[in-house]
Parts: C-alpha cells; structure tokens; sequence
C-alpha cells in the first residue's frame, strides 16, 4: 500500500519563487493536513482539509496556500518563498471523526525545502 | 503554559533498562492522547493510543493521569532500536485542527 504519497522529497528555492508540494493518499480519508517541522518548534499545522472543496488554516498559514478538488490530493503552494519558509514539510491524512481526525494520523516521508 | 509539554532530553539509556518519560497537557477538556515515534529524518508514526486505563503493547505501556493532565509512556528491556524521538499529541477535541504535538522526547538507547 502506499499511504500517503509526497514529492518532492527535497526541493532548493531561491527567494521570491513558487512551488507546489504535492500530496496524494490512496486510503480514501476525508481528513488531510500540512505540517511544516522546525527544530525546536515541533510539528505545526499549516492547513488542513475535512474534504474535498473544504479547507481551513491551521496555526501556521501565512505564506502558503492549499486546495481540495479531490479526495486523493491536497497540494501546498508556495507563493514567493522566503527563508522563514526553510522547514521540512509533512502531509499527513486520517480517516476522521466529526470532521475532524481521529489520534492515527498516517504522515508522508516528508519534503526538505530550502529557500536561499 | 504551553499546550503541551514534554522534557525535550536527551535520555541517555543503557540497552536493557527501563525508561520513562511524561507529557504534561494544559487543557483539561483534551479527548484523546497518543504517542508517536519519530526516527532520525524520517515521519512521524502511531506508536500507541492511550487510554483512560492505561495500556501495554509488549514493551511498551501508556498511561494517562486526568487529575494531573499528563501522560506518560514506559519502555522495558530497550533495545537500541528504541532510539527515537517520541512525541506526545493530544487530541482537544473541537474541531479538525484539535491535535496538537508536544515537541518530543529524544532517546539514545547505548550499547
């Protein structure tokens, strides 16, 4: 099975440019969601989304823009990069329970974004 | 305080002890509690659910303890695949951004 599915893996920007981190589940969850993960900081949620053509900011969602036209997908834009931006990025999806997740969230391998 | 706290270590742990380590929540409404396993760049992954009565997986036992808002996770005989990060997430309930991690404890299991 593959789970929760991110590419790229790694991803070097320079300042001002934008990109897409692209997420795909093949578990047929409602619930998806976007970490980013800083040293010392903890994993802090960026956006999330309880299903397709619903979605909401997390803690984190200044910089960063997602969408949900399916179940499967849920992309993260970046709209011009900044070195604050520099963090690895998870996706992470749930089956959900009253709109939002239960405890088991299954996480992608992760995205290494550096922005120069 | 902060939603959810957690000694950040390092533990430094012999192979074959026993460690122990707690998770403290701030909000007393909190509906579900768990602890993930990180591994060096890696995902974060369910390790173990806790629940209200305490719980074992092998080596492994969770507990909770309401009164004091903490959890707490207790690993026997390690192994030096239990050198990890484990973080504490507590589910507040309320709406789909409810999860919230603590910052994880660092284990360094030594020969």
């Amino acid at each position: 099975n593959a789970g929760v599915t991110q590419t790229p893996k790694f991803q070097v920007l320079k300042t001002g440019q934008s990109m897409t981190l692209q997420c795909a589940q093949d578990m047929n969850h409602e619930y998806m969601s976007w970490y980013r993960q800083d040293p010392g900081m903890g994993l802090r949620l960026i956006h999330y989304s309880v299903g397709a053509g619903i979605t909401d900011q997390g803690e984190v969602p200044n910089g960063y823009n997602v969408s949900r036209s399916t179940t499967e997908d849920f992309p993260l834009r970046l709209l011009s990069a900044a070195p604050s931006q520099t963090s690895v990025y998870f996706c992470a999806s749930s089956g959900g329970y009253m709109g939002g997740p239960t405890g088991e969230l299954f996480f992608g391998e992760g995205s290494r974004l550096t922005v120069l | 305080r902060k939603e959810v706290e957690q000694d950040p270590g390092p533990f430094n742990v012999p192979e074959g002890a026993t460690v122990a380590f707690n998770c403290t929540y701030s909000n007393s409404a909190s509906q579900s509690f768990f602890w993930y396993r990180q591994d060096c760049r890696k995902e974060p992954k369910l390790l173990m659910s806790v629940y209200s009565s305490g719980n074992e997986d092998g080596r492994f036992t969770a507990q909770l303890n309401r009164a004091s808002q903490y959890i707490s996770l207790l690993i026997r005989d390690s192994k030096l695949s239990d050198s990890a990060t484990y973080l504490c997430v507590v589910n507040r309930g309320g709406g789909a951004d409810g999860l919230t991690f603590g910052k994880g404890t660092h284990l360094i299991i030594q020969p």
